[in-house]
């Protein structure tokens, strides 16, 4: 069962915003929304994370909805080396035995 | 820290030969993980190590994986005997309690 729905890619310029959504309907009152990317050719890097507020580093911001169905990883000023594949996952926090578990993310395209 | 080193970063061996793939987490971390991506599975999680003990091996594939973590700075994921749908892209991450995880560069596993 997929928890998370991604489009499959998105483009963006460079310098622009790149707003990237994730549906995730039925997440459960104690999980989180974990942001992940992966750059070609390595490992997956943590991003951002959050429970039912916004969220902001010096990577990105989670908006998440009041309902917690939908949220939207913002990148505020995309630069061609953010092109990477992009998972939103869901994962309860309450207990470190819980795994990531990665669908198919979204493929961004950051271009000149 | 030098973040979650995988060894080697490349290795391509022949069907039926033993492979060893290594990994070394960041110090303090108490979760390790194995992951396997190809194009057409995604990223799948094999199995997890908590303290050093596994704790879901679901996720190996067959009998001919096995992963073992004898202490808290070194695992290793062996196939034995290997064969070419084996061929994939292997990472290892680690993280603490209810953190983020960090992922190593992974291992490029070819069996020809």
């Amino acid at each position: 069962d997929a928890k998370t729905t991604q489009p499959p890619s998105m483009d963006c310029a460079e310098g622009r915003a790149a707003n990237l959504p994730c549906n995730h309907s039925t997440i459960s009152g104690n999980e989180y929304v974990y942001w992940y990317r992966q750059i070609h050719s390595q490992g997956p890097q943590y991003i951002i994370h959050g429970l039912k507020n916004n969220e902001t580093n010096e990577m990105a911001s989670l908006i998440i909805t009041e309902d917690r169905k939908s949220s939207t990883l913002i990148l505020p000023h995309a630069t061609l080396r953010d092109t990477a594949v992009y998972y939103c996952i869901v994962r309860p926090g309450y207990s470190g035995y819980s795994t990531l578990t990665f669908g198919k993310g979204t493929m961004l395209l950051v271009s000149p | 820290d030098a973040g979650v080193i995988q060894s080697p970063r490349h290795e391509v061996t022949e069907m039926g030969q033993e492979v060893t793939l290594r990994c070394k987490p960041i110090s303090g971390h108490d979760y390790l993980f194995w992951y396997r991506q190809t194009m057409m599975r995604g990223l799948e999680l094999l199995i997890y190590f908590n303290n050093n003990v596994p704790i879901d091996d679901s996720g190996m594939p067959e009998d001919r994986f096995s992963a073992k973590m004898p202490n808290a700075s070194f695992s290793t994921l062996k196939i034995q005997p290997s064969e070419p749908r084996d061929s994939a892209v292997y990472f290892c991450a680690s993280r603490a309690d209810r953190d983020e995880a960090f992922f190593g560069q992974g291992t490029r596993l070819t069996v020809v």
